[in-house]
């Protein structure tokens, strides 16, 4: 099956300062997906991305289908952001796979 | 309607009982997806539901894991004889899925946390 990472594992960032989340997976995909858990365990979407850039407020998100990575970016971190982020990735009718995860901690 | 609702949101119980959570996905969507989490891991797929039919389940559940989608609305994941192992969270996620799955946006539930004693 297809197989995901995401780098850095863990992020500590100041308050204000931007940072780029990694996700790689091993082979071609149709659908993909950025959330982040909150603190109570929540899944919220931030994108749905297989393909292309989009820009919502600070977050943005590049997928290169070709080259199998896609790049989270957060910009103007708050410590409302702190929380763990995953990508998730599914071929056709396949279902989804999940990475670790980063975990981002913003400090005030 | 205000998304993927779960029941309940946390569940004790002791080893040895069987429990049932219930999910209730987005109301036209035709897809919908279990998945367990484990305290510093990923979601990992368990089954899924196009419609009432169950098309795929995951090596993950076992035979004392059975989940329904009667009429293809809400969804019952039942484990029978919990194991201290099968304390999680237990998300569900639904969506609209386009044609052979090539759009397929996943909107989830809050989650039930299950303890098993």
């Amino acid at each position: 099956g297809i197989q995901v990472e995401q780098s850095p594992p863990d992020l500590i960032l100041q308050e204000g300062a931007n940072s780029t989340l990694r996700c790689n997976f091993s082979d071609s995909v149709n659908n993909l997906q950025w959330f982040h858990q909150n603190p109570w365990g929540q899944l919220i979407n931030l994108f749905y991305i297989p393909s292309g850039t989009k820009q919502n407020g600070r977050l943005s998100a590049t997928t290169v289908a070709t080259e199998r990575y896609s790049l989270g970016y957060i910009s103007s971190s708050q410590t409302t952001d702190s929380g763990v982020y995953f990508c998730a990735v599914s071929r056709y009718g396949q279902n989804f796979v999940f990475g670790p995860g980063t975990r981002l901690s913003v400090l005030p | 309607d205000t998304g993927v609702s779960q029941d309940p949101r946390h569940k004790i119980t002791k080893r040895g009982q069987n429990v049932t959570f219930r999910c209730d996905p987005i109301s036209e969507h035709n897809r919908l997806y279990w998945y367990r989490q484990t305290l510093g891991q990923g979601p990992e797929f368990l089954t899924y539901f196009q419609n009432e039919a169950q098309l795929e389940k995951s090596r993950l559940l076992s035979d004392r894991f059975s989940a329904e989608r009667p009429k293809g609305s809400f969804s019952t994941l039942e484990i029978q004889r919990t194991e201290q192992g099968d304390s999680a969270m237990y998300l569900c996620a639904s969506s609209l899925s386009g044609l052979a799955g090539s759009y397929n946006e996943q909107f989830f539930g809050p989650g039930t946390r299950l303890t098993v004693l």
